[in-house]
């Protein structure tokens, strides 16, 4: 059962230099979320998705983009890397929330990208 | 607004002692709450989950009951592990419509780092 999983693990870009990161679920979720993690400053959410086809901005999106092409997965592009940009990317994925249930979002094992 | 406010770290505890992370929260509607934890070089993995007051979650010997009345979710456990190294975050999920509709976008707290000594 594999779960949530993030394409590449480690990389090191240029500043300016674009990439993709690739997030695939095998669990049918209908929520894909990207965040990024911090020292200090917890996780904060990029952008998410409600569903195939669909993207929204979370709370830190400047500089990145994603998209939805296919329900498993859910892709996370850099336009132009930043230094800012260095840090742990996770993805998420969860069932859709309805009201009274607990929305247990399950992660990968994270993306550690670094900008110089 | 919705956010999530815990005891900052580093925690070091020497193995079988008593463990107590605070969280609490503050929100508007009817959060779950949650705790996760990121062993080192891995992952967020949920660690246990409440749903509503006077829930208590617990898993691998560790516990949190959600207490409406104080807005906390405090992690506890009896005897600590080396193994139980990790950091650890506190989250809550609230359907609302601040993000284009409804869903339960999680919000964490900025986690706290446990080290356990043998």
């Amino acid at each position: 059962n594999a779960g949530v999983t993030q394409t590449p693990k480690f990389r090191v870009l240029k500043t300016g230099q674009s990439m993709t990161l690739l997030c695939a679920q095998d669990m049918n979720h209908e929520y894909m979320y990207w965040y990024r993690q911090d020292p200090g400053m917890g996780l904060r959410l990029i952008h998410y998705s409600v569903g195939e086809g669909t993207t929204a901005k979370g709370e830190v999106p400047d500089g990145y983009n994603v998209s939805r092409l296919k329900k498993q997965n859910f892709l996370l592009g850099l336009e132009s890397a930043a230094p800012s940009q260095t840090s742990v990317y996770f993805c998420a994925s969860s069932y859709s929330s309805r009201p009274g249930t607990g929305n247990t979002i399950y992660f990968g094992e994270g993306s550690w990208l670094t900008v110089v | 607004g919705n956010s999530v406010t815990q005891m900052e770290g580093p925690v070091t505890l020497s193995e079988e002692a008593f463990l107590t992370i605070n969280c609490t929260y503050t929100a508007t509607g009817y959060p779950s709450l949650f705790w996760y934890v990121q062993y080192p070089g891995e992952g967020l993995q949920l660690l246990l989950k409440a749903t509503k007051a006077d829930d208590k979650g617990s898993n691998k010997g560790f516990e949190a009951t959600y207490r409406k009345e104080t807005t906390s979710f405090h992690l506890e456990k009896g005897s600590v592990q080396v193994s139980d190294s990790a950091v650890y975050f506190c989250a809550l999920s609230v359907l609302s419509q601040n993000y284009g509709g409804s869903q339960g976008n999680l919000i964490f707290g900025k986690g706290t780092k446990l080290s356990v000594k043998p």
